[in-house]
């Protein structure tokens, strides 16, 4: 069973302060990676994707890449209570996987003034 | 604005009843999924099309049903309904089979 693993959470920041997220997977195959924002009672949307190992930034957001050591995480700078929501780890494969994405449990994230 | 929409947003039926909730996408996207989501399951893979009469099996499709006979839409049927499949069910579609996935806006479902 191929599979992305995230730590649940609840995790829990002050406001401003930097919110680390983080993300397994066991599919050494995986070559593309996403986070996707979910707030409560939403629907997924995509806020980060990264294919390279390394830093990917967009603006308060940072996604890493480690394919060596099988992980992804999702870094928010200045976190704002507005950030408080639940955030799903997404690998995908390719070859015989075509087009589908595997998400982890997800982590909740709760930003507190 | 292209959107995807899904119907009914929540749903009560009886196990045993049969089922169908719809997805409809104006993305014109050929790539179009259904996934189911429960706590501490994230969200798992039930059906996926990549094309009009194209269907494929998920990681938990028994119980469920899928057709596709043109781009815009994917309902899911449920043949008979079983308190198990009380979830959240959400249609997406993706114009790349590596990029990004546009999600409907779930269709809560309760069996009871």
């Amino acid at each position: 069973q191929k599979e992305v693993e995230q730590n649940s959470g609840p995790l829990s920041v002050p406001e401003g302060a930097i919110a680390s997220l983080n993300c397994t997977y066991s599919d050494r195959g995986s070559q593309s990676f996403f986070w996707y924002r979910q707030y409560s009672g939403k629907s997924p949307e995509l806020i980060m994707s990264i294919y390279s190992n390394g830093d990917k930034e967009d603006g308060r957001f940072t996604a890493q890449l480690n394919k060596a050591s099988q992980y992804v995480s999702l870094l928010i700078r200045d976190s704002q209570p507005s950030d408080s929501a639940t955030y799903l780890c997404a690998s995908y494969a390719g070859g015989t996987s075509y087009g589908k994405l595997t998400f982890g449990q997800g982590t909740i994230l709760t930003v507190h003034p | 604005d292209a959107e995807i929409t899904q119907s009914p947003r929540h749903k009560i039926t009886e196990t045993g009843r049969q089922v169908t909730l719809a997805c409809h996408q104006t993305w014109n996207h050929n790539n179009m999924f259904w996934y189911r989501q429960d706590l501490g399951h994230g969200l798992r893979l039930i059906h996926y099309s990549y094309g009009v009469h194209d269907t494929n099996k998920g990681e938990v499709s028994d119980g469920y049903s899928v057709s596709r006979s043109n781009t815009e839409d994917l309902p899911l049927t449920l043949e008979s309904a079983a308190s198990s499949q009380t979830s959240v069910y959400f249609c997406a579609s993706a114009g790349l089979p590596d990029g990004e996935l546009f999600f409907g806006e779930g269709s809560r479902l309760t069996v009871l």
